[in-house]
């Protein structure tokens, strides 16, 4: 498989869980991201990786996410204790050297 | 801040007719501008890139987009509208200057138009 894959698809969890999501990536793409996506709404830039280092956290980061790339490769995003607006699509893409940008289909998040 | 302003939440088109997306951009220096589309429950697809200097560009399944800066404008178009072309299409943004082959950094996207084609 050559692409992002996005695991899981679908998660339905209850207000106060803790959720996580994984990406793997593209091997030879250095870059990978997290975006967000509301109903309605165009995908929200959340936070980037270059390797394994986080270098960028948008405002949207709050304190109950948190994202890692351990050893540059496959991404985990975690939301703690979480609630109804954190019901999205979380969307995961990777970028390498002069191949532009390549999207996951995404992890589609209902807390109830 | 870099931003996109998609002028169309909603367009209803007719099989075989033209589609006419509007997209305005904001950015302290020529940016690079996108559209990428997203059929349902399917993920982005990228239709077409603006880098370069050449304001007409063409993407895939017979789109194209012109870049306008004296109107700061990327507006998408397709000469006739196929049923296949139901989606939402987004504008976007990105990090990097045109003409570049700096990463895209991170992506801006514009609220979305969602297309209609009826037949």
């Amino acid at each position: 498989d050559t692409g992002v894959s996005q695991d899981p698809r679908h998660k339905i969890t209850k207000r106060g869980q803790n959720v996580t999501f994984r990406c793997d990536p593209i091997s030879e793409h250095n870059r990978l991201y997290w975006y967000r996506q509301t109903l309605g709404q165009g995908p929200e830039f959340l936070t980037y990786f270059q390797n394994e280092a986080q270098l960028e956290k948008s405002r949207l980061l709050s304190d109950r996410f948190s994202a890692e790339r351990p050893k540059g490769s496959f991404s985990t995003l975690e939301i703690q204790r979480t609630e109804q607006g954190d019901s999205a699509m979380y969307l995961c893409a990777t970028e390498g050297l002069n191949y532009g940008y390549t999207f996951g289909s995404g992890t589609r998040l209902t807390v109830v | 801040a870099q931003s996109v302003t998609q002028l169309d939440s909603h367009v209803s088109v007719s099989e075989g007719t033209p589609v006419l997306l509007r997209c305005n951009y904001s950015s302290s220096y020529s940016p690079s501008l996108f559209w990428y589309v997203q059929h349902p429950n399917k993920g982005l697809q990228l239709l077409l890139k603006y880098t370069s200097a050449a304001t007409l560009v063409k993407g895939i399944n017979g789109f194209e987009a012109e870049f306008k800066k004296s109107e700061t404008s990327f507006h998408l178009t397709k000469p006739s509208a196929h049923m296949s072309d139901a989606a939402e299409y987004f504008c976007v943004v990105s990090d990097q200057k045109w003409g570049t082959t700096d990463s895209w950094g991170k992506l801006q996207f514009g609220a979305g138009t969602q297309v209609v084609v009826t037949p």
